[in-house]
């Protein structure tokens, strides 16, 4: 069965670098999203992406966030300045179409830890 | 604004019971609701969907069930195994794009 990838599955960056996770969506899907969880609360939206732009974005999707298709398969989220705050795991999920009947399929999660 | 609260928020159950897991959103005005299985370190893996328009959706030995109005759903999992050990968590969409709102989620613990 197809599923999301997520690289790397593990992220140790210094507070103030930049770092970019990856994504390879399920190839026919059309929405992609991602998600974080800190650990011991609850999977938060972070941004929704079609048609190569953003189509929605929650209040933490700040101007530290960005996120880009540079090709026919990937999707990354960047985030410019890294904080301790943002230590999390990040997931993708992708769709098919926006219908009520499709689910989002979720990768493993890439866990970031700030130091 | 949406509030998502999964009640109770662990359990532990010997092997062979029937459970329920519960779910409760505050606005009705949803899109579909999902329930998803989280191992430990892993990511979500969907279990089943239903549509704001469905009462319930099978699969295997899970049932799900929604009341829109009164804002719940409820998950069944039948004849329970050690092998269902995980958290298990509920997520709503609504509005455009699919934005998924999730609960805290029930750990579950089965023993043998």
């Amino acid at each position: 069965e197809p599923e999301v990838t997520q690289t790397p599955s593990h992220q140790v960056t210094q507070m103030g670098q930049e770092v970019i996770l990856r994504c390879v969506p399920i190839s026919n899907h059309l929405y992609f999203y991602w998600y974080r969880q800190i650990l011991g609360q609850k999977v938060e939206f972070l941004v929704s992406f079609y048609n190569n732009e953003i189509s929605e974005k929650s209040e933490i999707f700040d101007d530290q966030f960005s996120v880009e298709r540079p090709d026919g398969s990937n999707f990354t989220l960047k985030i410019r300045s890294t904080k301790l705050e943002d230590s999390a795991m990040y997931f993708c999920a992708s769709s098919e179409v926006d219908r009520p009947n499709q689910p989002q399929h979720f990768g493993d999660g890439t866990r970031l830890s700030i130091l | 604004k949406q509030e998502v609260t999964q009640i109770p928020a662990a359990l532990s159950v010997p092997e062979g019971e029937n459970l329920v897991l519960n779910c409760s959103f505050t606005d009705s005005a949803i899109y579909n609701l999902q329930w998803f299985r989280q191992d430990p370190g892993k990511g979500l893996t969907s279990l089943l969907l239903i549509q704001s328009s469905q009462r319930e959706q099978t699969s295997g030995r899970l049932n799900a069930s929604l009341d829109k109005s009164s804002g719940r759903s409820t998950l069944y999992i039948a004849a329970s195994q050690p092998g269902d050990s995980a958290t298990y968590l509920c997520a709503v969409t609504a509005g455009g794009y699919n934005k998924l709102i999730f609960g805290a989620g029930t750990r579950l613990a089965v023993h043998p």
